[in-house]
């Protein structure tokens, strides 16, 4: 049973357009859903995160945006560049029970330009 | 600056062998855990700790041990190596449930 559950699994953006990426949860008990940020050969780095009690983060050109009742939360990338081209994970796990982050299976994105 | 660290960054090893990780962190966390990446299947847990003799099993723990005898350290063992374990191994670790989980470059398996 995959607990979070991330679309689509590749993206192709132009550069200067808008990137989405999505993830579905099941586990209500969640409580903290950050994304993460991979390159090739390195190790993922927290990109940002939100907490259910809100509906949407931002942090410069990265927003999270938070849907409680649905189950969802998503990714958005505004004016992306070359440089955003990497691999993105969402995560989720009970931070009040200390759980380990369950992670979806990623998206590749690349920016052209 | 606080880090975290693993070795060695590539392995090659043959079926059947006892194969050990390693993963350092220098930011004093609590939490540590071990990850694999492999294509189409993201990031999945393999076993996590949240103190010193304290370990649990993740989603995919079946063939791997791990053994948390002080802060720093959280050791990835590999009983009999197969080749389904060739992957790319992170560890990572937290302060706490809900805070950012650092990870480290990652190992290469290979498993012939």
């Amino acid at each position: 049973q995959q607990q979070v559950k991330q679309s689509p699994q590749s993206l192709i953006v132009q550069k200067g357009g808008i990137s989405i990426i999505n993830c579905a949860y099941e586990n209500t008990a969640f409580d903290y859903f950050p994304w993460y940020q991979q390159f090739p050969g390195k190790g993922p780095a927290l990109l940002i995160a939100i907490r259910p009690d809100v509906s949407e983060k931002k942090e410069g050109r990265f927003t999270i945006s938070f849907n409680k009742s649905a189950k969802q939360f998503s990714l958005h990338i505004m004016d992306s560049q070359p440089g955003d081209s990497a691999t993105y994970f969402c995560a989720a796990s009970n931070g009040e029970a200390g759980t380990a982050l369950i992670f979806g299976k990623g998206t590749t994105l690349s920016v052209s330009s | 600056d606080a880090e975290i660290t693993q070795s060695p960054r590539h392995k090659i090893t043959e079926t059947g062998r006892q194969v050990t990780l390693a993963c350092h962190q220098t930011w004093n966390h609590n939490n540590m855990f071990w990850y694999r990446q492999d294509l189409g299947h993201g990031l999945r847990l393999i076993h996590y700790s949240y103190g010193v003799q304290d370990t649990n099993k993740g989603e995919v723990s079946d063939g791997y041990s791990v053994s948390r005898s002080n802060t720093e350290d959280l050791p990835l063992t590999l009983e009999s190596a197969a080749s389904s374990q060739t992957s790319v191994y992170f560890c990572a670790s937290s302060a706490a449930g809900n805070t950012e989980a650092f990870f480290g470059q990652g190992t290469r398996l290979t498993v012939v």
